[in-house]
């Protein structure tokens, strides 16, 4: 079956703006996960959805940053106001169940805040 | 919450074994090991998990003494494909919609030459 899908694949946008990343997790899968990586770096743990619920969003790092997850399969990022700092490649994964199970990876979503 | 430490890179030759050990001191009881691959411009992919002792697979074993506070990849007769970027995960055993927080290292660049 398909994998992890996330799209756009490429966001360009200007500072201020507001922006969505949607992802589509793997049909069944009833944890979702979002990172963001900045070049170099390993991902960064944003928040996880168990079913539609967000289960931790302690890594959300402040609140332009929200999640939706509202029928518990394709989840939204939704960033306010965007800042250049907020650039950077959005990872979606999902899992079967949840910490202890694998997850499978999108291709991310780049961002770029100009 | 469990922290990782890894070498920021090694280089290695075809058909060698590669033993990448990843430091986590204050891992937690229920916490899970779990390494991951990514190659450029593509998701993380699960290569191995485990929580104590030895555990191996068709691609990689991995080794976690007793204490649990450190835990090698060993990879067997590496080819150039598996130069990657080879992350350490530590994270929360998942029980239906516990929180927990999923911390990756901040990875180890291998270079496999021919």
């Amino acid at each position: 079956g398909a994998g992890v899908s996330q799209t756009p694949s490429n966001k360009v946008t200007e500072k201020g703006k507001y922006v969505e990343l949607r992802c589509d997790p793997i049909s069944g899968h009833t944890a979702l996960y979002w990172y963001r990586q900045s070049l170099g770096q390993g991902p960064e743990f944003l928040i996880y959805f168990q079913g539609t619920g967000a289960a931790d969003d302690s890594g959300l790092p402040n609140d332009r940053f929200f999640a939706v997850r509202p029928e518990g399969s394709v989840s939204t990022l939704k960033i306010q106001r965007t800042e250049r700092g907020d650039s950077a490649v959005y990872l979606c994964a999902s899992s079967l169940m949840g910490h202890d199970n694998e997850q499978f990876f999108g291709p991310g979503t780049r961002l770029t805040v100009l | 919450l469990a922290k990782t430490t890894q070498p920021i890179s090694m280089d290695s030759y075809e058909g060698q074994e590669v033993n990448i050990t990843c430091s986590h001191n204050n891992i937690a009881t229920n916490d899970y090991i779990t390494w991951y691959q990514q190659f450029p411009s593509q998701g993380p992919r699960f290569i191995i998990q485990g929580y104590k002792t030895k555990v191996t697979n068709e691609v990689a074993s991995l080794f976690i003494p007793a204490d649990r506070k450190s835990s090698t990849l060993s990879l067997p007769r590496v080819s150039l494909s598996d130069t990657a970027v080879y992350y350490c995960l530590v994270g929360y055993l998942g029980n239906g919609g516990s929180q927990g927080n999923l911390i990756f290292g901040k990875g180890t660049k291998l270079s496999v030459k021919p």
